[in-house]
């Protein structure tokens, strides 16, 4: 198993450019997230999934969209890209129901800057 | 919604020391308290994890303890090595896995082993 894959993994976007991180996991969870990390800021969860055709917001989720047509992708979309945007981006997933190890398994990262 | 409180922000202590890194969390439904630990340039991974029922959990030179009433927890690194050195993130949860709301993270305590 691959586990949980990202792209790209660096970025530099212009102001106003628009993109797509690429997420993808074959463990077949149900339950997929999107965080951010800033320097001296831990993880803030900006958009989550319970299962293919369902997402929410998390924390942070203004200037960001997903969508989960299946239960392996779940790409995050920055429209039109504001230097506050700059940062390190994890995708991550774990298997529930309840009672599970509860663990979350991360991708890589993909770093983004927005000049 | 929940906050999580973590210190210190960095701590450095000799190879073989012990080291000791506190959370506190505000939402008293909380029941679910991961470490994950962060290499440089790496993704989180998670080290260990406690749920409300247990007081305590060990694994090798690693501990966690929870303090229901004070709404506390605290990761122990015993003997520490020099691979123990990276960032270490405490998070806490209603679910296992983050269920509906994803984890709640600490900011993050930059561990440093020195020789």
């Amino acid at each position: 198993n691959a586990g949980v894959t990202q792209t790209p993994k660096f970025r530099i976007l212009k102001i106003g450019q628009s993109m797509t991180l690429q997420c993808t996991q074959d463990m077949n969870h149900n339950y997929m997230y999107w965080y951010r990390q800033d320097p001296g800021m831990g993880l803030k969860l900006i958009y989550y999934s319970v299962g293919a055709g369902i997402t929410d917001k998390g924390e942070v989720p203004n200037g960001y969209n997903v969508s989960r047509s299946t239960t392996e992708d779940f790409p995050l979309r920055l429209e039109l890209a504001a230097p506050s945007q700059t940062s390190v981006y994890f995708c991550a997933s774990s298997y529930l129901p309840w009672g599970s190890t509860g663990e979350l398994f991360f991708g890589e990262g993909s770093r983004l800057t927005v000049l | 919604g929940e906050n999580v409180e973590q210190h210190p922000s960095t701590l450095s202590v000799q190879e073989g020391d012990s080291a000791v890194i506190k959370c506190t969390y505000s939402d008293s439904a909380s029941n679910y308290f991961p470490w994950y630990k962060q290499e440089l340039g790496k993704r989180p991974q998670l080290i260990i994890d406690i749920r409300s029922n247990v007081g305590e959990k060990k694994d090798q030179r690693i501990a966690v303890t929870l303090n229901k009433t004070a709404k506390h927890f605290s990761l122990h690194i015993t003997e520490t090595q020099p691979e123990d050195s990276a960032v270490y993130f405490c998070a806490a949860s209603m679910r296992a896995g983050g269920g509906a709301d994803g984890l709640t993270f600490g900011k993050g305590t930059h561990l440093i082993i020195q020789p």
